[in-house]
């Protein structure tokens, strides 16, 4: 199985810019996908095949990468944004990663 | 609109079975590849399954392989997960899922998810 590492918890003031990564046991070319959940609610897809920005989600969220590591950025936080954040792959299979959990100061 | 709703949930003993339905609507449910995904109570996302167009192909992860049926009805727009051996690792929210079109696609559309437990 291909296996995503993700960064820990994170804490950031809102206005702030903060990045979270993703890193792949092997490569999974730019099939990588970036998904928000909130508590009690299902996820959402944020940004697909590295890069690509989900409709109607709003610009301040971006994505990059290819191979094995993958960044997701949002730029500048808001409150709002306060939720776990979970990589996925679909080279083989579909896995995702344990998840950040994004929190605001 | 595109929706998906889970039903079929509850609670079940260890080595029970039971059957999870998702109905969709808002989209020409035949036209796509559809999926299973659960979560744990307090942990990640977990793929569990998902199916083609026709049903003809079918695939599973390791944990669930010879436990666990997909399938579907297009004609009743509506996706099923068969559980049989239920076991208590398998105690999860389960989400019914639709790649944004092919199969390497991420998951665009979620229902709501439905709460199976499995527990004496």
């Amino acid at each position: 199985d291909t296996v995503l590492t993700q960064s820990p918890a994170l804490a950031v003031s809102p206005g702030e810019r903060v990045t979270i990564s993703c890193r792949a046991s092997e490569s999974v070319s730019t099939l990588m996908h970036w998904y928000q959940q909130k508590p009690g609610q299902q996820p959402k897809l944020l940004i697909y095949l590295a890069s690509n920005l989900e409709s109607g989600v709003p610009a301040r969220f971006s994505g990059s990468g290819s191979g094995t590591d993958f960044t997701l950025t949002i730029d500048p936080v808001e409150a709002d944004d306060t939720a776990t954040y979970y990589c996925q792959q679909s080279w083989n299979d579909y896995t995702f990663g344990a998840g950040t959990k994004l929190e605001l100061k | 609109e595109v929706q998906l709703v889970e039903s079929g949930g509850g609670l079940v003993q260890p080595g029970r079975s039971l059957k999870l339905s998702c109905a969709a609507s808002g989209f020409t449910f035949s036209n796509y590849d559809m999926a299973w995904v659960r979560q744990a109570p307090t942990k990640g996302l977990e793929w569990v399954a998902s199916i083609s167009t026709g049903g003809g192909n079918t695939y599973y992860r390791d944990s669930v392989k010879g436990r666990f049926t997909i399938s579907r009805d297009n004609a009743k727009s509506t996706l099923y997960l068969q559980m049989d051996s239920l076991r208590s690792e398998d105690t999860a929210t389960y989400y019914c899922a639709r790649p944004i079109m092919y199969t390497t696609d991420p998951f665009a559309y979620w229902g709501q998810g439905t709460l199976v437990t499995v527990s004496s």
